[in-house]
């Protein structure tokens, strides 16, 4: 098993619906956790920090830790074509050590 | 966020020649960066930690004699891929770890295609 799951999709949605995606992890010891956009042919970008369990909200993007089920989740708001991109979700157990990803679940986002 | 560079963006080689790739924090100082590879459709897999002036901590599986990384300043970490085989080519991407909270920003990655 591995440590970090992810549906790797393809994931096809209309533009304006709201996304969700979603990672389980199976080391409890996970401290952090992370949400990545990366497009084709770039460097993943950092969307989402979170520590320890709760949720954050920044703009259209809510990102979710339920540290009793292992599940992290990411729900995009009024998505848009440009955020068309695959998503990856990270752990860590904790400072400066490093993170495990999931495999990134590809999202079209169709206008 | 801050801001990584890697240095080159892409990078054509023959069959046994050496490659270095740069990574540099260019806004704040990082102890600590990793490096990535990234095959096509598929997820970052992490080489080795990178350490600034110690040496650099491998994962299983990946030779730290071909994958040399110096971790010389708290601003730059380099990683020569030596004696490239075709094998070699894929996406090379670092990261470093910025501040209190963990937070890992990435460099835009370096492609490399070894013919």
């Amino acid at each position: 098993q591995k440590e970090v799951e992810q549906d790797p999709g393809p994931l096809s949605v209309p533009e304006g619906a709201i996304v969700s995606l979603n990672c389980t992890y199976s080391n409890s010891a996970f401290q952090y956790f992370m949400w990545y956009r990366q497009y084709s042919r770039k460097g993943p970008e950092l969307l989402m920090y979170t520590y320890s369990s709760g949720n954050k909200e920044d703009g259209r993007f809510t990102a979710q830790v339920d540290k009793s089920s292992k599940y992290i989740s990411l729900f995009i708001r009024d998505s848009q074509p440009s955020d068309s991109a695959t998503y990856l979700c990270a752990a860590s157990k904790g400072y400066g050590q490093n993170f495990v990803f999931g495999p990134g679940t590809r999202l079209s986002v169709l206008p | 966020g801050a801001v990584v560079s890697q240095h080159p963006s892409r990078v054509i080689c023959k069959s046994g020649t050496s490659v270095k790739i740069e990574c540099r924090s260019l806004d704040f100082q990082a102890t600590t960066m990793f490096w990535y590879r990234q095959f096509p459709k598929q997820s970052l897999m992490l080489m080795a930690t990178s350490n600034e002036g110690s040496k650099a901590t491998y994962e299983q599986g990946v030779e730290k004699d071909k994958f040399l990384i110096n971790h010389a300043s708290l601003t730059l970490s380099t990683l020569t891929v030596t004696s490239a085989h075709p094998e070699d080519s894929s996406f090379y991407i670092c990261s470093a770890l910025v501040g209190a909270n963990n937070e890992q920003f990435f460099g835009p990655g370096t492609r490399l295609t070894v013919l």
